[in-house]
């Protein structure tokens, strides 16, 4: 199985911050992999997949990067509707799975 | 528009089977390389996925929880059945079930609100 961490777990910032999430897989997944937006009490949001592509809609200020074992999300301004949980998803091979979470919360 | 919805009880007993079902709209579970997974999440955790099923009724489990789940479709009716026997209150969480488009990714482009299930002893 392919295991995914995030760093940090948690982190502070302030509006307009840059903000950099990291991902990592345990074994190299080419770029096969998503990253979600969750807000407390709601479904996860598609904001990323194929490591950069940016789905439809999602506001050009979230961008992804990375390929092989090493990915980032960055919000290149964080906005105020940008606080939330975000989660990494490996889309290489089955059994898919889910990295841990970083919760980005207000300084 | 492409909706999913989650459906089943909200309280279970332990050892009691837990069966969900996930009625979608929009598209169709016969399109070549389209699939539906089940996810949940227990209260303050993280993501769990586990089960996927595509276009071909080919199955595919989470390797943990293999032994206890099975996923099926009936795509005259739009819907697709996950079953999670011998339930214990560690199930507790809220299981969403998402859409997978055609393609070389297995991303989950649009999601269920969720239903929340509640494992009592």
């Amino acid at each position: 199985d392919i295991q995914l961490t995030q760093s940090p777990s948690f982190l502070s910032a302030s509006v307009g911050d840059r903000v950099t999430i990291t991902c990592r897989a345990r074994l190299p997944i080419s770029n096969y992999l998503a990253w979600y937006q969750q807000k407390p009490g709601k479904a996860p949001k598609l904001l990323v997949y194929a490591a950069s592509t940016l789905q439809s809609g999602v506001p050009s200020r979230f961008s992804g990067s990375g390929s092989g074992t090493e990915f980032t999300l960055t919000i290149s301004s964080l906005q105020p509707e940008d606080f939330a949980t975000y989660f990494c998803q490996q889309a290489n091979t089955y059994p898919l799975a889910f990295g841990p979470g970083t919760k980005v919360d207000i300084k | 528009q492409v909706t999913l919805r989650e459906s089943g009880p909200a309280l279970v007993k332990s050892t009691q089977t837990l069966t969900l079902t996930c009625s979608f709209s929009g598209f169709s579970l016969t399109t070549t390389g389209m699939c539906v997974s089940w996810i949940r999440q227990p209260p303050g955790k993280a993501l769990e996925w586990l089960a996927l099923i595509d276009w071909d009724d080919d199955k595919y489990y989470s390797t943990s929880l293999r032994t206890r789940l099975t996923i099926s479709k009936d795509t005259s009716k739009n819907q697709v059945v996950l079953t999670l026997t011998n339930m214990d209150p560690v199930d507790t969480a809220t299981y969403y079930c998402a859409r997978i488009p055609p393609g070389p990714y297995y991303y989950m482009d649009v999601w269920g609100k969720g239903t929340t299930v509640t494992v009592s002893s």
